[in-house]
């Protein structure tokens, strides 16, 4: 079954450090990659996606992120965080099932930024 | 205007009662879903529709009842509710199964 791992359960960074949250699918077919943000008592937004083409994709808010097939990875990046970056992500993989698509969410990583 | 919209937000009840969640979406889509987010933030889907017919149910316990009166609206229905059931289920929505889903803001339910 297709599985998402996220590395990071917990993140803590300062303001303007760099970000780098690692997300890994398992499934070798031909996949679309989400990156979503919840943010302290809201619901789930879209940062980014990749469905095809560039392999870097940019987000909303200076977040971007690298599909790498080789790799099974699509890692999430952002070179200067801000206090109000905290929050939590969660990576999602669509996984074809019964002739349909469903969105596989990881177990999501949780980042605090200070000021 | 709010684009997917679940009622109620916060909703607290006794072991063994019946509830409903309900979900409306303004966005034209034509397929639905409910998910349970548990106490670990974990989200794992429970239900779709796609023009009011089920296209996915995630061996979710019987009790668990979703209902599609037309294209805009999925409620979901709990019977007998368990603690295990307290969570927060989210409502989405999307223009057909493989585009980008749209979540509603929750509805935080807690069992006594």
């Amino acid at each position: 079954a297709q599985s998402v791992s996220q590395h990071n359960h917990h993140v803590i960074l300062s303001e303007a450090a760099s970000l780098e949250l690692g997300c890994n699918y398992s499934y070798g077919g031909t996949v679309n990659l989400f990156w979503y943000v919840q943010y302290p008592g809201q619901h789930l937004q879209l940062l980014l996606k990749y469905f095809s083409g560039d392999p870097l994709v940019k987000g909303i808010k200076g977040f971007e992120a690298e599909f790498i097939k080789s790799k099974f990875s699509f890692n999430l990046r952002k070179p200067s965080v801000q206090w109000s970056d905290t929050a939590e992500y969660f990576c999602a993989v669509t996984s074809f099932s019964g002739g349909y698509n469903k969105l596989i969410f990881g177990a999501g990583t949780r980042l605090a930024v200070h000021p | 205007d709010t684009a997917v919209s679940q009622t109620p937000k916060y909703l607290v009840t006794q072991m063994g009662n019946d509830k409903s969640i309900k979900c409306e979406q303004n966005l034209g889509h034509d397929t639905m879903y409910w998910y349970k987010q548990d106490s670990k933030k974990f989200l794992k889907i429970m239900f779709s529709y796609n023009n009011k017919e089920l296209i996915i149910n995630e061996t979710v316990p019987n009790r668990f009842s979703p209902k599609s009166p037309d294209k805009a609206h999925l409620n979901l229905h709990i019977n007998s509710l368990e603690l295990g059931d307290s969570a927060v289920y989210f409502c989405a929505s999307s223009q057909d199964p493989v585009s980008q889903q749209f979540f509603g803001p929750g509805t935080r339910l807690t069992v006594l």
